[in-house]
Order: structure tokens, then C-alpha cells, then sequence
């Protein structure tokens, strides 16, 4: 089945220490999408890359980096210069291709605390 | 800047009665999407509305898209417990490569 996935699943950062978290993607999808979700508020997008080897920051990109050498992975890294961490993680990704048509898809998710 | 709201954020129902979520943005769009999030989960595609007047429906839901009012209502038919869920409305960026999300609204149907 095609789909996103999303590892892991639960992830405890130390104070000081760079975390990563994984999104592959088997859709053959060309843009890939990671956002940050806090209780009461909605969606807010860190970082996305429509192309391999290439990609854009969102509004909350500060503390984080991704990287793009693949189609199929989207790689996040939280680091130590973001202060406030503790979030649940969204992957997606979406079909360029096919027009507007088609939504983002969405992953599991990583819930993300500090230890 | 695109900035997407939604009301209320917060729901709760009596099952069988009939109510409207509201989504409003500040800047011209026609591709709006909805989208449904069980408590701990992914969020789940509902409907995808890409002109003036559309409108699409599944089961006991039913969007609609009015992009001169920049309004999209998401109509609940005769609720059941099986909706309580949060609903989210995104739009799409004047260029398309990205989306903007309401806060969601959070649906209690009560038995």
C-alpha cells in the first residue's frame, strides 16, 4: 500500500542534543511538507521542498534543517537552538503533477518531548 | 500575508441536531481543503473545493466554497457520535506551493 511513514513514533530530546525525525514516502510524490502542531492551535509549516535537492522555508523554520536527496525522504532535524521542541510532528506530501486537485497526504506523526 | 479562521473552535452537539463550521481567510484563493483529525492521529483529507460554488458532500458532511466572501462552511446533517473529531480548513497560498491552516474546530457529539 502506498503511503507515508513516519518514525518514530514517540522521541525524547535532551536538552543540548539534535533530533531526527524520518518521512518516507512511497506516492511518487514530488513535494513533501513537514509542519509542527501545538494543543488549541493549528498546523504551521517548518519547512518544504517541491523538487529533490532543493527546498523552502516555512514560518517556523528557525531551530530546524531538513535535507532532500531523495524523492521518497524528507528528513527533519530538530536542534539544540530550538528552545521549545515539544510538539507533535506532521509529515506530508502531495502530487504536483496532478494539479490542485489532489490534497496533501498526510503521516502518522512523531510526538516529540524533552527529557 | 494569508491568514485562515475558523469558528467556533469549539463544539459540542446533542446527536441528530444540525450545525455549521465557518472558515474565513484574508486573501484571494480558490483551493480550499478540509480536513478531519482523530485525537492523537494524521489528519484525514475530507473534501477538496477548487471554485466559486462549490460544493461536495460525503455521508452527513457538506462543503461549500464562496471565494468572493473568502468563506468556506463545512454543514453537519443530523450528527452522530462517529463525527466528534477536529476539523481543520487549509487554504492554498496565492502560489500555490503551500497551505495555511484555520486553528481547527473541536466537535463533541454528545448520545
Amino acid at each position: 500500500d502506498g503511503g507515508i511513514t513516519q518514525s518514530p513514533k514517540y522521541l525524547f530530546r535532551k536538552e543540548g542534543q539534535n533530533v531526527t525525525l524520518s518521512c518516507e514516502q512511497n506516492l511518487n510524490h514530488d513535494a513533501m511538507y513537514w509542519y509542527r502542531q501545538d494543543p488549541g492551535q493549528g498546523l504551521r509549516l517548518i519547512y518544504y521542498s517541491q523538487i529533490v535537492n532543493d527546498f523552502q522555508k516555512g514560518d517556523i523554520a528557525e531551530g530546524y534543517s531538513v535535507s532532500r536527496e531523495k524523492k521518497e525522504s524528507f528528513p527533519l532535524t530538530v536542534t539544540s537552538a530550538q528552545k521549545n521542541p515539544t510538539a507533535f510532528y506532521l509529515c506530508a506530501s502531495r502530487t504536483i503533477l496532478q494539479g490542485p486537485e489532489q490534497p496533501q497526504h498526510f503521516g502518522d506523526g512523531t510526538r516529540l518531548s524533552i527529557l | 500575508e494569508l491568514k485562515v479562521e475558523q469558528n467556533p473552535l469549539f463544539l459540542s452537539m446533542q446527536e441528530g441536531k444540525n450545525y455549521t463550521i465557518y472558515c474565513n481567510y484574508s486573501t484571494t484563493s480558490d483551493r480550499l481543503y478540509w480536513y478531519r483529525q482523530d485525537p492523537g492521529k494524521s489528519l484525514e483529507s475530507l473534501f477538496v473545493l477548487l471554485s466559486n460554488g462549490a460544493v461536495k458532500q460525503e455521508g452527513r458532511l457538506m462543503a461549500s466554497l464562496d471565494t468572493k466572501a473568502r468563506l468556506s462552511t463545512l454543514h453537519i446533517t443530523a450528527a452522530v457520535h462517529d463525527l466528534s473529531a477536529t476539523y481543520f480548513c487549509a487554504v492554498d497560498n496565492s502560489r500555490g506551493n503551500k497551505l495555511v491552516f484555520g486553528a481547527g474546530t473541536i466537535l463533541r457529539v454528545k448520545s
